[in-house]
């Protein structure tokens, strides 16, 4: 099966900067997706961001990017210009194109915006 | 658009109960997914369907738990009898096809609490 790490339980960045989370994943296939979602404390899943492997450009959305490496099987988001509302957990997300519909979860990066 | 929906938001119940979760998928979704978040295990897949059948049930942690999508706009998770352990957000998904971007959508959770 595959595998999602973030091996990151915790993060904090002061307003207005920049941070960086990261995620890593085992697969052997060459086709699949991957995703990162936010939970702020209401515990609602929001999908902040999603990236097709097949596409080379990495995805963006407004202050939100991502670093997808796909030789080196790591997906790292990027929050530009952090706001008090980016507190969340961040968690990242793989699934497979081709081996049925499961989605696989890392274990989540608690992210902290320090006024 | 109205997204994936689940009630009830909160319960909590007595040891023994039974509980029933319920979801509404987003109108036109062919795949619906039930997980289970807690502090200790993180997010669980609990079972998926796809086209109202289920596809994949090894999450279901035993036979005290059950699920049902008797049709495209419904689905139930059913927990018989209830038990301490059994306290997490238990969140409903689902999926539209690949034009979608293979994205889950995520209902607000059901928060259990079992007494």
């Amino acid at each position: 099966a595959q595998t999602v790490t973030q091996s990151q339980p915790e993060m904090s960045v002061q307003e207005a900067e920049t941070v960086t989370l990261s995620c890593t994943y085992d697969t052997s296939e060459s086709d699949y997706y991957l995703f990162w979602y936010k939970q702020p404390p209401s515990r609602q899943m929001i999908l902040v961001i999603r990236q097709e492997a097949y596409k080379q450009q990495n995805a963006t959305e407004n202050r939100f990017s991502v670093n997808f490496q796909k030789a080196a099987k790591s997906f790292s988001l990027k929050i530009s210009d952090s706001q008090l509302g980016d507190a969340a957990m961040y968690f990242c997300a793989y699934r497979s194109q081709n081996t049925g519909n499961q989605f696989y979860f890392g274990t989540g990066t608690s992210l902290t915006v320090i006024p | 658009d109205a997204g994936v929906i689940q009630s009830p938001r909160h319960e909590v119940t007595e040891m023994g109960q039974e509980v029933t979760l319920r979801c509404k998928p987003i109108s036109g979704h062919n795949s619906l997914f039930w997980y289970r978040q807690t502090m200790m295990r993180g997010l669980e897949l609990l079972i998926y369907f796809n086209n109202n059948v289920p596809i994949d049930d090894s999450g279901m942690p035993e036979d005290r738990f059950s699920a049902k999508m008797p049709n495209a706009s419904f689905s139930t998770l059913k927990i018989q009898p209830s038990e301490p352990r059994d306290s997490a957000v238990y969140f409903c998904a689902s999926r539209a096809g690949r034009r979608s971007g293979n994205t889950i959508y995520f209902g607000e959770g059901s928060w259990l609490t079992v007494v």
